[in-house]
């Protein structure tokens, strides 16, 4: 069964500082991965996604993530972290296979001090 | 920009209860999803429903759980008589494709069973 592993549940950073977020997943092929962020009181935005190709993927708002196969990972970096970047952040899997339900990790909350 | 659109913003049922969460997913998608998050837990997925049947559901989505898309245009989920450990939020997905494409969510139904 597919598996997400997110180590830190807390993260505080300064502005403008560096950020990488931790992701490792569990699956038996080649994963979808995807990164999303949760501000309070709002649904669920897709920052970005990996199905294939190039390892290094952009997203939305500055993020960039890494796929490592060799480390079964999928971090989340920004370089410079903005005050607004403060929210809860969640790596997910999805199945290859089809049916694109997606297995979420436990989530990291990003707090940002000015 | 298209988006997911869920109503209420926020439910309070009374134990036994059958509650009925409504969705609109974006028009021209053709997979449907629910997920729920208790307070401090992961996200979890519950169901995925593509022509007008179940397509997959996990071992939380029993007999208490339904879903249907009564028109063209919403996708509802029925808890039939609400237990306290149903609350949760709530939130309702949509894909144009089962494969190689992210899933938009909703922001979310917070459902409070008392």
């Amino acid at each position: 069964a597919q598996s997400v592993t997110q180590p830190d549940i807390h993260i505080t950073v300064s502005e403008g500082a560096s950020l990488e977020l931790r992701c490792n997943y569990s699956y038996g092929a080649t994963p979808y991965l995807f990164w999303y962020v949760q501000s309070p009181g709002q649904g669920l935005q897709l920052l970005l996604k990996y199905f294939s190709g190039d390892t290094l993927v952009q997203g939305i708002k500055g993020f960039e993530a890494e796929f490592k196969r060799s480390q079964s990972s999928f971090n989340l970096r920004k370089p410079s972290v903005h005050w607004s970047d403060a929210a809860e952040y969640f790596c997910a899997v999805g199945s290859t296979g089809g049916g694109n339900k997606l297995t979420f990790g436990t989530g990291t909350q990003l707090k940002v001090e000015l | 920009e298209p988006e997911v659109t869920q109503t209420p913003s926020h439910q309070v049922t009374q134990m036994g209860q059958e509650v009925i969460l409504r969705c609109v997913p974006i028009s021209n998608h053709l997979y449907f999803y629910w997920y729920r998050q208790i307070l401090g837990q992961k996200v979890e997925f519950l169901v995925s429903f593509y022509n007008n049947e179940i397509s997959e559901k996990s071992e939380i989505f029993d007999d208490q759980f339904s879903v249907e898309r009564p028109d063209g245009s919403n996708f509802t989920l029925k808890i039939r008589s609400t237990k306290l450990e149903d609350s949760a939020m709530y939130f309702c997905a949509s894909s144009v494709e089962i494969m190689n494409t992210e899933a938009f969510f909703g922001q979310g139904t917070r459902l409070t069973v008392v």
